[in-house]
This record gives C-alpha cells, sequence and structure tokens, in this order.
C-alpha cells in the first residue's frame, strides 16, 4: 500500500490529453515538491517534472505537471505510442523522514 | 554530463551476500546524496534509503534495516548496496539515484542491477 494513491492504470488515443494523478496528504505532497518519472520495461526511469512543474532539458513540453493542496497530476497532450509506459510521482515525506513513490500508472496509448 | 555506471546482473544463492556498485562521473561525487531504489518484479519502484556522500552516514528506510549496507568509496566516487543473508524475496532490479537537490525526491539514475536469488 503506496502513501502516494495513483491509478492503477490510464489510456487515451494518439494526439489526446490525459492526466494522471496522485494523491497525499500534509506531510508530503502537502509540504514538499512532487517530481514525476516516466519508466519503461527494462530500462531505468527517467524525470519527467521536477518541482511540481519544471521539465528537465529534452523533455517535450507535451508533459506537465501541477499541485494543488495535496494533490498532483501529470497532464500529456497529443499523446504518442511511445508514451505507452509506466509513469510514477515522487515526493519526499516529512513524518516518514523518507521519499515514497506512488504505485505507479500504467499508461496505454489505445 | 552525470553519469552513474552500476555494476552487472548478479546471480546469487540463498543465504549469499552481494554487493552492488554505483561509478558516477561528471560531477563532483561529494555535493550530493546518492539514494537506492529496489522494484521487485512485477512492482513499482520502493525507496530504499540514501546516504550521504559528504559525511557517509546512511539512512535506511523502513523494511531496509539490518540486512543491507549503503557504503562509499570517495576515491573512486564510487558507491555501494551490500545485502546479505539474501532470500529469494531480495530479487529485483536494484537502482542507484543521485538526488539533485536535498530532500527533493528529484533523482538521476543507474542503469539498474538485476539481481536473482534462487537455489
Amino acid at each position: 500500500q503506496s502513501v502516494l494513491t495513483q491509478p492503477h492504470s490510464a489510456s487515451g488515443t494518439p494526439g489526446q490529453r490525459v492526466t494522471i494523478s496522485c494523491s497525499g496528504s500534509s506531510s508530503n505532497i502537502g509540504s514538499n515538491t512532487v517530481n514525476w518519472y516516466q519508466k519503461f520495461p527494462g530500462t531505468a526511469p527517467k524525470l519527467l517534472i521536477f518541482g511540481n512543474n519544471q521539465r528537465p532539458s529534452g523533455v517535450p513540453d507535451r508533459f506537465s505537471g501541477s499541485k494543488s493542496g495535496t494533490s498532483a497530476s501529470l497532464a500529456i497532450t497529443g499523446l504518442q505510442s511511445e508514451d505507452e509506459a509506466d509513469y510514477y510521482c515522487a515526493v519526499w515525506d516529512d513524518s516518514l523522514s523518507g521519499v515514497v513513490f506512488g504505485g505507479g500508472t500504467k499508461l496505454t496509448v489505445l | 554530463q552525470v553519469q552513474l555506471v552500476q555494476s552487472g546482473s548478479e546471480l546469487k544463492k540463498p543465504g549469499a551476500s552481494v554487493k552492488v556498485s554505483c561509478k558516477a562521473s561528471g560531477y563532483t561525487f561529494t555535493n550530493y546524496a546518492m539514494n537506492w531504489v529496489r522494484q521487485a518484479p512485477g512492482q513499482g519502484l520502493e525507496w530504499m534509503g540514501w546516504i550521504n556522500t559528504n559525511t557517509g552516514n546512511p539512512t535506511y528506510a523502513r523494511g531496509f534495516t539490518g540486512r543491507f549496507v549503503f557504503s562509499l568509496d570517495t576515491s573512486v566516487s564510487t558507491a555501494y548496496l551490500q545485502i546479505s543473508s539474501l532470500m529469494a524475496e531480495d530479487t529485483a532490479v536494484y537502482y542507484c539515484a543521485r538526488e539533485r537537490a536535498p530532500y527533493s525526491s528529484s533523482f538521476d539514475w543507474g542503469q539498474g542491477t538485476l539481481l536473482t536469488v534462487s537455489s
């Protein structure tokens, strides 16, 4: 049972906009910045969004992050087949004094 | 550019020990904390803890105390994860991850090391 709650799965068709939610609490999302990772099977996670809504260089602007209160969201616009992957949110938790990950969301491009 | 290169896959028998290495390059090793993350088969990412690369002080997440040891060799910019008394449940991919800013959970990642524990 993850401290951060993400939907197990999400889907969309090419060109659509999809969002993935990440729900936490006051000790994690409510007081620290959220990061999002993209992970393909057999490869290392890749930082997609840091600091709630910042994109590392090289990440397309189709990916965006937002945070409100104790929840965060990752939005992908202009969905492409290559976006089919697992997505994880992560944040520091003050109560646990450690990093917590969401359970991950498997994105399927139909 | 930042690079974290981990040691290769390991196949170990139950009860044995393993030491995974993570060699860093492209930055000042002692300026950034090193974290360890596990992904068991079919499961999500699980944070194991971190080591202060300046002081060598490790911090272990719940569930990763006792058999797990983080260590460093700063002379070769390398972090290590040692796991003793291996069990089948330790079968997983282990990642080292450089924390980009303190307590940020924002990471640059190694390529991962697959550990298989089987008799």
